[in-house]
């Protein structure tokens, strides 16, 4: 158990809609990073926040969307939702802001877009 | 652009006989390198790390070797065990490489290791 949660750990929505997905980092974690996992482009970085404030961002659609709130949680909203964004989603936490500092992962969610 | 490739979709070995699991990279910039491993249905668990100040790290029956002239790294388990059985996954990041990538992983494609009894 790496400390990190997710939720739900199952979604399956139509296309169109709009999802919102749930991380709570380790505690005492400043940094939140969600990378997408889909067949064919393994595990892609989305964004990173650190307390509260986005640090970096991946090839994050425009579609989608992440904050992270003063307890540390983050939330990563889907909208518009196609085919194609049908994945894995994960979450990870680490310390402070990044570079060399290990990333634990969460459980993952799994997005099914019909 | 794939920056850190595990070329080796798969790897079988006996119990007890050592894995050596292979990861490429091209980005200069990267300065810290992990290895992690997967299950099916469940998220990453991070094994070793090493960054690139040094060329060994080993904890237990994992060893990583970080080559930087030849940008390559490898992970070691001996002995290896059917628990080992799953995906390794190699990532890279670079503490500072223009300030757009503070913090991201950037990781392989996997490689699928299989532990027989």
């Amino acid at each position: 158990d790496s400390g990190v949660t997710q939720t739900p750990k199952h979604l399956i929505t139509a296309t169109g809609q709009r999802v919102t997905l749930r991380c709570s980092p380790r505690s005492g974690d400043l940094s939140v990073y969600w990378y997408q996992q889909s067949l064919d482009q393994g595990l892609q970085f989305l964004i990173q926040y650190y307390n509260g404030e986005e640090r970096a961002k991946g090839n994050i659609l425009e579609r989608f969307s992440a904050q992270q709130f003063p307890d540390l949680h983050s939330e990563l909203n889907l909208s518009s939702l196609e085919l194609g964004d049908s994945a894995l989603y994960f979450c990870a936490s680490s310390a402070s802001s990044g570079g060399l500092e290990t990333q634990y992962f969460g459980p993952g969610t799994r997005l099914l877009v019909l | 652009d794939q920056q850190v490739k595990q070329n080796s979709p798969s790897l079988s070995v006996q119990e007890g006989r050592i894995s050596i699991l292979n990861c490429d990279y091209t980005n200069s910039m990267f300065d810290y390198f992990l290895w992690y491993k997967k299950y099916p249905a469940e998220g990453p668990t991070f094994l070793i790390s090493i960054s690139s100040i040094k060329d060994k790290n080993e904890d237990g029956r994992f060893t990583v070797f970080l080559n930087k002239s030849a940008k390559h790294l490898s992970l070691h388990i001996v002995p290896s065990q059917p628990g080992d059985s799953a995906v390794y996954f190699c990532a890279a990041s670079a503490f500072n490489a223009g300030g757009t990538s503070y913090g991201k992983l950037t990781f392989g494609q996997g490689t699928i290791l299989t532990v027989h009894p």
